[in-house]
This record gives structure tokens, sequence and C-alpha cells, in this order.
């Protein structure tokens, strides 16, 4: 079956630290790798994406892919209060009927 | 760009009535719509995949007849909840993709079934 896993957290950090969020899977045949921030009571909402192996900078985002190892990363820079959410990696893997897989999701508390 | 518009945002309902909800992608071409389910504090649950002009495909427990999909455009598709029952009450969300783009979320609709 396949699978992504993410720590449920909470992860909490202060403000202006770098939250670093991991998200691995188990079909290598992954192609396509996503983060989204969902709040409470909100959908989802699409963060970064990243399709080839290293870093991907967007802002105070970085997302991290190592195919070898089947992990991808997120890194949020300078953290929030407003940065404060449950981030779920998704992976998409065509052959899998267009589906995504999605991970549990991470929960992150940044403190004021 | 990428904008997902689902509708009504909440919506009340009576046991046995039945409710749609709408989605539309209003600045691209949906070939693939996913409608999912999430409870409070759990995760999203993938109820069925939906390309355009075909029948949708129906998650393991999901009941086709009681959720009715129909995605007859490249830019609307529908979720009916027929018969609701309370324990239907959930939040709805719907996402619209282009082809292998990233997926683009509606701002769900949140059911009460009284």
């Amino acid at each position: 079956q396949k699978e992504v896993e993410q720590n449920s957290g909470p992860l909490s950090v202060p403000e202006g630290a770098i939250a670093s969020l991991n998200c691995t899977y188990s079909d290598r045949g992954s192609q396509s790798f996503f983060w989204y921030r969902q709040y409470s009571g909100k959908s989802p909402e699409l963060i970064m994406f990243i399709y080839s192996n290293g870093d991907k900078e967007d802002g105070r985002f970085t997302a991290q892919l190592n195919k070898a190892s089947q992990y991808v990363s997120l890194l949020i820079r300078d953290s929030q209060p407003s940065d404060s959410a449950t981030y779920l990696c998704a992976v998409y893997n065509a052959g899998n009927n267009r589906k995504l897989i999605w991970g549990l999701g991470t929960s992150l508390a940044v403190n004021p | 760009g990428a904008v997902v518009s689902q509708h009504p945002s909440w919506v009340i309902c009576k046991s046995g009535t039945s409710v749609k909800i709408e989605c539309r992608s209003l600045d691209f071409q949906a070939t693939t719509m996913f409608w999912y389910r999430q409870f409070p504090k759990q995760s999203l649950m993938l109820m069925a995949t939906s390309n355009e002009g075909s029948k949708a495909t129906y998650e393991q427990g999901v009941e086709k007849d009681k959720f009715l999909i129909n995605h007859a455009s490249l830019t609307l598709s529908t979720l009916t909840v027929t018969s609701a029952h309370p324990e239907d009450s959930s939040f709805y969300i719907c996402s619209a993709r282009s082809g292998a783009a990233p997926l683009h979320f509606g701002n769900g609709t949140r059911l009460t079934v009284t």
C-alpha cells in the first residue's frame, strides 16, 4: 500500500525560528510532491510543489526533495504566529489513477 | 490563477432531504476533480475522483448511490448528498486539477443535517 508519513506533532517553535517539517513516502515511482497548509475549519491551501531533487525556495518557504531517500521536507524561515496550522504532504504518481496520496499532516504551533 | 469556487459554503438541511454542492474551476479547465470529506480534527478522506464526461470513481466504503457526482463539463462538478442523515454532517471539499498540475481546493462546504 502506498503511504505518506508525517509526524503528527504538534511541532512547537518560537516566533522567528526555522520550522522543519518532514515527510516520507513509500512509492518510489512518485513524481510530484506538494505541501499544503490547512487552518482549522478551512480547506487546504497549496504552499509549495517540487518535482526534482534538491531545494526549491519561495519566499520564507523551502521545499527539499530527496528521491533516493524518499523524503520531502518543508522549511519555514522566520516563523510567524500566522504560520500556525496543519501542514499536509501529498505525493503524486500519474500511474496511481491520478490521485494524490496524503499524509495525515503535522500540526505546527509558532509561539509569540 | 487556479481558482476553484465551491458553493454553498455552508448548508443546514433536515434529515431525509438532499443537498447539492457545486464546484467550479474559474480560470482553468479541470480534467479531474476530487471530492473529499473531513470530520473535525481528522485528515482529509477522498470520496471520489471525477473525470469530465465519465463516471466518477468512488473510494472503498463510499456509497455511490448516496453521494451522486456529476462532472458534466471541464469547469463544473457537483456532489449531491441524497437522503442526508445526521452522520453525513461534515466538511466537504472539492478540488480540481488540469493534467498533472498542482491540485487546488475550493473553500469547502460545511454540511449540518438536523
